[in-house]
């Protein structure tokens, strides 16, 4: 079944403590996306991936890294996490067909941190 | 700055009662715009992608339509399945990679 998978899918932490949330995908997509989505504010992009190694800022990167070292794997990394952190994170990915940027959504991730 | 403003915020209809929900953009150049679905504690489901003034999809009840300033999804005889979150998003011309996403209309069907 083509899917995108998210772990852990809850997860509270506290202030400063180092976490990482994977994201995996099984349609060999090139393209690949987090997202963080807080009410009133919809979906906001993080970072995005083209393709292998290649990795760029979304709208809000700040407090976040990424890595894309496997095409299905796009792991999201909070050195040092915040309480303005605690929100509702979705990985997604993408074929990438000329602009067709059709993106298939994990399930999300609630993440709180106190 | 890119924005992508959809409205209303929330919509109540009535099972069969028929109504557009609406999503304005201000980019420099459109590459793309996207209409997803989103149910309660899931993630966004892609429905459509519009690419140039003019262009329609539909599928089932919904029809997306494509202007140079806005698109509206259209809701013909909605049921209440229907019922979700509809997102609105851009692909913008100068980055051709970054996603903009609205904040969603919240559509409830009563039957």
């Amino acid at each position: 079944e083509a899917q995108v998978t998210q772990n852990p899918r809850y997860l509270i932490t506290v202030t400063g403590k180092k976490l990482t949330v994977t994201c995996s995908q099984n349609m060999n997509h090139e393209y690949m996306s987090w997202y963080r989505q807080d009410p009133g504010l919809g979906l906001r992009q993080i970072y995005y991936s083209m393709n292998v190694e290649v990795t760029d800022k979304g709208d809000v990167p700040e407090g976040y890294k990424v890595s894309r070292k496997e095409k299905r794997n796009f792991p999201l990394i909070l050195e040092s996490p915040s309480p303005n952190q605690t929100s509702l994170y979705f990985c997604a990915s993408s074929l990438k067909t000329g602009f067709t940027y059709e993106q298939y959504f994990g399930p999300g991730t609630r993440l709180t941190v106190t | 700055e890119d924005q992508v403003t959809q409205s209303p915020e929330a919509l109540r209809l009535q099972e069969g009662e028929s109504s557009s929900l609406n999503c304005s953009y201000t980019v420099s150049g459109l590459r793309g715009l996207f209409w997803y679905r989103q149910d309660p504690g899931k993630g966004p489901e892609f429905l459509f992608t519009l690419y140039s003034a003019g262009e329609e999809k539909e599928k089932e009840r919904l029809k997306a339509t494509l202007t140079k300033k806005e698109s509206f999804l259209h809701i013909t005889a909605p049921k209440p399945e229907d019922s979700a979150t509809y997102l609105c998003a851009v692909l913008e011309d100068s980055s051709a990679s970054k996603i903009i996403f609205g904040s969603g209309t919240r559509l409830s069907i009563r039957p």
